[in-house]
């Protein structure tokens, strides 16, 4: 089954304990995405890749880092977490420009 | 500085009934705009999707009608039914530096009672 997959999908942690959120798409596409989403506010891009090694920034990058070492996986890591990370994670890819974009289940945060 | 309003937040619609969901954009470079359907728990799914190049597009019960001069986009669900019971959100798409950028609306909780 073509599919994105999160890990874990529930977190709570404390401030400045280091996390990885895991992302993994099984459909060979070339780019993908890490959103949050807070209410009202919508889905924000925080970072994005067109293929590996090729990562940058989107709308709100503060805080996070990401890394592209192979096609299918695509890990969010917050190296000094704090509470205003407290959100919806989604991860989402696409095969290439003009492609449908599948997200994953979603992974909620909680800084305490 | 927020590039996709969407109205209303939340929508309550008898079923049978058609529920619309609005959007407003100010990019005019904005070249596509497709709508996303999210279930508790679950991660947003593609519904349905339009350029700018046509007015209408419909899909089963979904359409969305488009008005370039005015900068508007739509979404219309015919005969709603429980099952349509989601957040939707409205998307508009540009490319940025060989990124399909994707700006998203801020979602409207749509219930459909029976």
């Amino acid at each position: 089954e073509a599919q994105v997959t999160q890990n874990p999908r529930y977190l709570i942690t404390v401030t400045g304990k280091k996390l990885t959120v895991t992302c993994s798409q099984n459909m060979n596409h070339e780019y993908m995405s890490w959103y949050r989403q807070d209410p009202g506010l919508g889905l924000r891009q925080i970072y994005y890749s067109m293929n590996v090694e090729v990562t940058d920034k989107g709308d709100v990058p503060e805080g996070y880092k990401v890394s592209r070492k192979e096609k299918r996986n695509f890990p969010l890591i917050l190296e000094s977490p704090s509470p205003n990370q407290t959100s919806l994670y989604f991860c989402a890819s696409r095969p290439g420009l003009g492609g449908e974009q599948y997200f994953g289940p979603g992974t909620r945060l909680t800084v305490t | 500085q927020q590039q996709v309003k969407q109205s209303p937040q939340s929508l309550i619609v008898q079923k049978g009934g058609i529920s619309i969901i609005n959007c407003a954009y100010e990019n005019t470079a904005f070249d596509y705009f497709p709508w996303y359907q999210q279930f508790p728990g679950k991660g947003p799914a593609l519904l349905i999707a339009i350029r700018p190049d046509v007015s209408e597009k419909k899909e089963g019960r979904f359409t969305i009608s488009f008005n370039k001069s005015a900068k508007q986009f739509s979404l219309h669900i015919m005969d709603s039914q429980p099952g349509d019971s989601a957040t939707y959100f409205c998307a508009a798409s540009m490319l940025v530096f060989g990124n399909e950028k994707l700006t998203f609306g801020t979602g409207t909780r749509l219930t459909i009672i029976p």
